[in-house]
């Protein structure tokens, strides 16, 4: 199975930081990499997927690159309803697998 | 509008089953894999298996072999899963999710039901 490093696991960050969390991939993905952000007690929603597409009615700060093994997911001027938990998802074949979340906290 | 929308809560007793359902709306049942994810409390996002509610192939994650079930009834465009067994570990968030379309190279993992909390108790 494909395991999925993502980190940081948490950071804290103000109003208008840019932010970057990063997933690593145990062996190549090609661009089979979505990112979710899920808010307490919600479904997540999808920010990217195929690496870098943004998601119909995702704003343009959200952007995402990468390919093989290594992603990143950039939040470009953090806003207070960015806060929330960030998680990658590998679907190069299945078993799918996440990454273990990062949680954006207010500084 | 694309949708997908669940079944409500269940309480369940340990060694008991429980079978959760998934209603699509808004496009093609049969063009898109589900997916199902459960999450614990306080917990992290855990792949539980898949169906490709076409011709109803199905594949599972390692730890739920032998104790999940995944079918659908396409004429209600509804997929369900099952899950046997229970234990008090079982106790989570189980959401479904659609990744396609199945045939081609740009899929996407969206939407995603509003979920389901089961809980297991005695």
């Amino acid at each position: 199975d494909i395991q999925m490093t993502q980190s940081p696991s948490s950071l804290s960050a103000s109003v208008g930081d840019r932010v970057t969390i990063t997933c690593r991939a145990s062996q190549g993905i090609s661009n089979y990499l979505a990112w979710f952000q899920q808010k307490p007690g919600k479904a997540p929603k999808s920010l990217i997927y195929a690496a870098s597409s943004l998601q119909s009615g995702v704003p343009s700060k959200f952007s995402g690159s990468g390919s093989g093994t290594d992603f990143t997911l950039t939040i470009s001027s953090l806003q207070p309803e960015d806060f929330a938990t960030y998680y990658c998802l590998q679907y190069n074949g299945y078993p799918l697998t996440f990454g273990g979340g990062t949680k954006v906290e207010i500084k | 509008q694309v949708q997908l929308v669940q079944s409500g809560a269940e309480v369940k007793k340990p060694g008991a089953s429980v079978k959760v359902s998934c209603k699509a709306s808004g496009y093609t049942f049969t063009s898109y894999d589900i997916n199902w994810v459960r999450q614990a409390t306080g917990q992290g996002l855990e792949w539980m298996g898949w169906m490709n509610p076409n011709n109803g192939d199905t594949g599972f994650a390692q730890k739920f072999q032998g104790r999940v079930t995944m079918t659908r009834d396409t004429s209600i465009n509804t997929a369900y899963m099952e899950l046997s067994s229970l234990s008090s570990e079982d106790t989570a968030v189980y959401y479904c999710g659609r990744l396609g379309p199945i045939r081609a190279a740009a899929k996407s993992f969206d939407p995603w039901g509003q979920g389901t909390l089961v809980t297991v108790s005695s």
